[in-house]
């Protein structure tokens, strides 16, 4: 079947970068693209981005380009995803999401992101 | 504000079935493949429904989804206790050349 999973809780300071890692196992990582999906305290899912492992190919959230940066480790199955100038409402819990087609088949477990001064 | 729209909550008692809408537009659901998934208290999202009907081996055929023109519905019948989660439709929008969520939708089992 599969697993992703992520890397701890961090806690920033406004301005500052994040980075989460999430690592596969139980399968074939080329065959699948990943994406990253966070959700903010009491509130719903928002879809941030795509990569394939194969390819490298990415496709970012509109209102997150330029501040995303999603990349792969093929020789360790890892897949990060790197948030720059944070600020307070980038708070929430971050998942790194295995894509089959257009299913979001395999979650991880979560990492909650502390934006706080 | 999702592009998607979910009602806010539904309801129904044990055993009883209930629909969930999800309404958009032609550049997204009238033109690509809808997904749902569960997301239970405290829990990270489980996929539901896949290609607009389709169960992953492992969800029960209590839960059954169809799409017509830009609308999309999750149905549930013989409603447990255990189902009570938040319901998110998705889709990919040709419009934003990314994918969307749904608002969400909580489902009480009274």
């Amino acid at each position: 079947q599969g697993y992703l999973v992520q890397s701890g809780a961090e806690v920033k300071k406004p301005g500052a970068s994040v980075r989460v890692s999430c690592k596969a196992s139980g399968f074939t990582f080329t065959k699948y693209g990943f994406t990253w999906v966070r959700q903010a305290p009491g509130q719903g899912l928002e879809w941030m981005g795509y990569i394939s492992p194969f390819s490298g190919t990415t496709n970012y959230a509109q209102r997150l380009q330029g501040g995303l940066t999603m990349t792969t480790d093929t020789s360790t199955n890892t897949v990060y995803m790197e948030l720059r100038s944070l600020r307070p409402d980038d708070t929430a819990v971050y998942y790194c999401v295995r894509v089959d087609s257009d299913a979001f088949d395999i979650w991880g477990q979560g990492t909650m992101v502390t934006v706080s001064s | 504000q999702s592009v998607l729209t979910q009602p806010p909550s539904v309801s129904a008692a044990p055993g009883q079935r209930v629909t969930i809408s999800c309404s958009g537009g032609k550049s997204d659901i009238g033109n690509n493949y809808v997904s749902w998934y569960q997301q239970l208290p405290e829990t990270a999202p489980k996929l539901l429904i896949y290609d607009n009907n389709k169960r992953p081996s492992g969800i029960p055929d209590r839960f059954s989804a169809s799409k017509s023109g830009t609308s999309a519905t999750l149905g549930i019948i013989g409603l447990q206790t255990g189902d009570e989660a938040y319901y998110y439709c998705q889709v990919w929008d040709d419009s934003l050349n990314g994918r969307v969520f749904g608002g969400g939708t909580k489902l009480t089992v009274l």
